[in-house]
């Protein structure tokens, strides 16, 4: 599994774009970049996953950088309700066994 | 309809008494897990089973014991409970396939071992 690294912390006024940084620049080819959420005491949600190219859900964008040793979670609107901890994971897809790190606790606010 | 129904969502008991919390999806996965997270907020895996065989068996305490009836379900049972067991243990699922994997976790059960 390769390490990531995010900050512990981010705010962001509701209705504002959150952006939410990971490093992982160790990452292999073969492993894809997810992101999950925590709303407190709460199990964690998928929220999207990427291997090369940008993706777009419902939910979220992810931008993977080129070289793909980092990568940014964009909530284009964030409301109160995206309050949580934002876990980025670099892991193969086959027989997986999410690693959840410290993750970044992003706080919206009014 | 729940898609990944952990009971009981809260578990409080006595230190040496054994206990079994029971996990059920209904999203027609193959595969499911146990994770721990701990006081720290640390969310670690502790098992996997793929069409009810164990295929992820992480540093876990042989008191620790999960049974899988049926790939819809995955029980986890706790024998002689220790007060450092006191956490919030979550089931989850997915599809196992040749791409990425999504897990859908459970609300959690919340241990306390007085």
């Amino acid at each position: 599994d390769a390490k990531t690294t995010q900050p512990p912390s981010m705010d962001c006024a509701e209705g504002r774009a959150a952006n939410l940084p990971c490093n992982h620049s160790t990452i292999s080819g073969n492993e894809y970049v997810y992101w999950y959420r925590q709303i407190h005491s709460q199990g964690p949600q998928y929220i999207i996953h990427g291997l090369k190219n940008n993706e777009t859900n419902e939910m979220a964008s992810l931008i993977i950088t080129e070289d793909r040793k980092s990568s940014t979670l964009i909530l284009p609107h964030a409301t109160l309700r995206d309050t949580a901890v934002y876990y980025c994971i670099a892991e193969t897809g086959t027989a997986s066994k999410l690693t959840f790190g410290t993750g970044t606790r992003l706080q919206v606010t009014l | 309809d729940t898609a990944v129904s952990q009971t009981p969502k809260y578990l409080v008991t006595q230190m040496g008494n054994d206990k079994s919390i029971k996990c059920e999806q209904n999203l027609g996965h193959d595969t499911m897990y146990w994770y721990k997270q701990d006081s720290k907020k640390f969310l670690k895996i502790m098992f996997s089973y793929n069409n009810k065989e164990l295929i992820i068996n992480e540093t876990v305490p042989n008191r620790f014991s999960p049974k899988s009836p049926d790939k819809a379900h995955l029980n986890l049972h706790i024998n002689s409970l220790e007060l450092g067991d006191s956490a919030v243990y979550f089931c989850a699922s997915s599809q196992m396939g040749q791409g990425a994997e999504k897990l859908f976790f459970g609300s959690g059960t919340q241990l306390s071992v007085l």
